[in-house]
């Protein structure tokens, strides 16, 4: 079956800039998605299509795709952005996969 | 303002059922196309089933012939009745709705709900 690999954990301090990776072997074909998802809550959806990012969604998230690797990129990382994230994509076939989650840390 | 609450969670015994209801506001189901994402306690997230704005169905392998998701037009909301219950079965689960992008033939979740937790256990 399908996988998106993802980092278990991402570490960073205040005002760093925080990076997730998601690799799939669809991904140059498929868009990629990103989740966020704090303790206790439900997932938002914080970049949609690689890159787009949704209305009410900081600046600072950014995402971008390149071959079998998609990247979530957090500039300037706060402490409320601290969450679980997941990234999401379809096989070549279209069956939706979430990726494993990285939880991110920032302290 | 796109709202969905669901219902129906709760305590059952592993062969057992449960229906599940997603109640929305805000859009109308039956013009988009509706999902349900599971999460196991300290998992990760996994699609179960998705219903399309025409009615097909589809189902992740892991619940294929025991869940049916199913919508009620005239009460705007999801359904998914789930049979054979197992243990595995056990997390929360949360009604999405979805955006299809047809010249990727691929969609995506854009708003959830709070999700219901339901147990499987005896």
């Amino acid at each position: 079956s399908y996988e998106l690999t993802q980092p278990p954990s991402v570490s960073v301090s205040p005002g760093q800039t925080a990076r997730i990776t998601c690799s799939g072997d669809a991904l140059p074909k498929k868009y990629a998605y990103w989740y966020q998802q704090k303790s206790g809550q439900a997932p938002v959806l914080v970049i949609y299509e690689d890159s787009k990012r949704p209305s009410g969604i900081p600046e600072r998230f950014s995402g971008s795709s390149s071959g079998t690797m998609a990247t979530l990129t957090i500039s300037g990382a706060q402490v409320e952005d601290e969450a679980d994230y997941y990234c999401y994509s379809t096989d070549s076939s279209g069956n939706p996969q979430f990726g494993g989650g990285t939880k991110l840390t920032v302290l | 303002e796109v709202q969905l609450v669901e219902s129906g969670g709760g305590l059952v015994q592993p062969g057992g059922s449960l229906r599940l209801s997603c109640a929305a506001s805000g859009f109308t189901v039956s013009s988009n196309y509706m999902s349900w994402v599971r999460q196991a306690p300290g998992k990760g997230l996994e699609w179960v089933s998705v219903i399309y704005s025409g009615g097909s169905t589809y189902y992740a392998d892991s619940v294929k012939g025991r869940f049916t998701i199913s919508r009620d037009n005239s009460k705007n909301t999801l359904y998914l009745q789930m049979n054979s219950l197992r243990a595995e079965d056990t997390a929360v689960y949360y009604c999405a709705r979805v955006i299809g992008v047809p010249a990727a033939r691929e969609y995506y979740f854009d708003y959830w709900g709070q999700g219901t937790l339901v147990t499987v256990s005896s």
